[in-house]
């Protein structure tokens, strides 16, 4: 299946700190999104890629892309407690997007 | 607010039960998506709907179905539904629907659904 796999599973940081999260899948795409989801919230739109683009940013948000390693990564910059929610990669399906299980990003106050 | 209004935020049911869920965009929008969202597993597509026609079902059983009278409004009817059918329902849209470019999708807040 192309669905993707964020890692690491779970993550807890302190305020201010960076933090990184990757997705990997399987096959071929041609975008790759992030997505944040707050508790008991819908999922919120973050960063779409194509992929023929390797880095896109917005604010403090810093995305990779890697065709030949099928990976992305998510970087937050300097950490809020309000960044704390779980993210998901999303990437094309023949129909739609398939989301992975998430990152759970837990910052500390 | 995400310009996605899913009503109601929650639903409690018995097995036997006959309800719907409601979603509506404000985003001029002509695709529009039914996710399950369970404990431990990856959001899972149900339906796509795509000015107005359903693109995909996803092999969804027979007792959730879906209908889109048009293109600002999704329902979700449900009956005799299972326990393991409790979870929270997403209803999402993007611009277009694609295939296989796939666009940003603006979700709702959900429906969190019980079934007794």
């Amino acid at each position: 299946s192309q669905q993707g796999e964020e890692d690491p599973q779970a993550l807890s940081i302190q305020e201010g700190e960076n933090a990184t999260m990757n997705c990997s899948y399987k096959t071929s795409i041609n975008n790759l999104q992030w997505y944040r989801q707050n508790s008991g919230r819908g999922l919120v739109h973050l960063i779409l890629i194509r992929s023929n683009e390797r880095e896109k940013h917005s604010g403090r948000l810093r995305v990779t892309l890697d065709t030949s390693k099928k990976s992305s990564s998510l970087l937050i910059t300097a950490s809020r407690a309000a960044d704390t929610a779980s993210y998901f990669c999303a990437t094309d399906d023949q129909v739609g997007v398939i989301f992975g299980k998430g990152t759970r990003l837990h910052i500390l106050p | 607010e995400t310009g996605v209004t899913q009503t109601p935020r929650h639903l409690v049911m018995g097995m036997t039960n006959k309800k719907s869920l409601k979603c509506e965009q404000h985003l001029g929008h002509n695709a529009m998506y039914w996710y399950k969202q369970s404990a431990k597993k990856p959001l899972e597509l149900m339906f796509v709907y795509s000015l107005e026609e359903r693109v995909e079902n996803n092999s969804v059983p027979s007792r959730f179905s879906p209908e889109c009278p048009n293109s600002s409004h999704l329902f979700l009817h449900l009956h005799t539904l299972q326990p393991e059918d409790s979870a929270l329902y997403l209803c999402a849209s993007s611009q277009v629907w694609t295939g296989d470019h796939n666009q940003p999708q603006h979700f709702g807040d959900g429906t969190r659904l019980s079934i007794l």
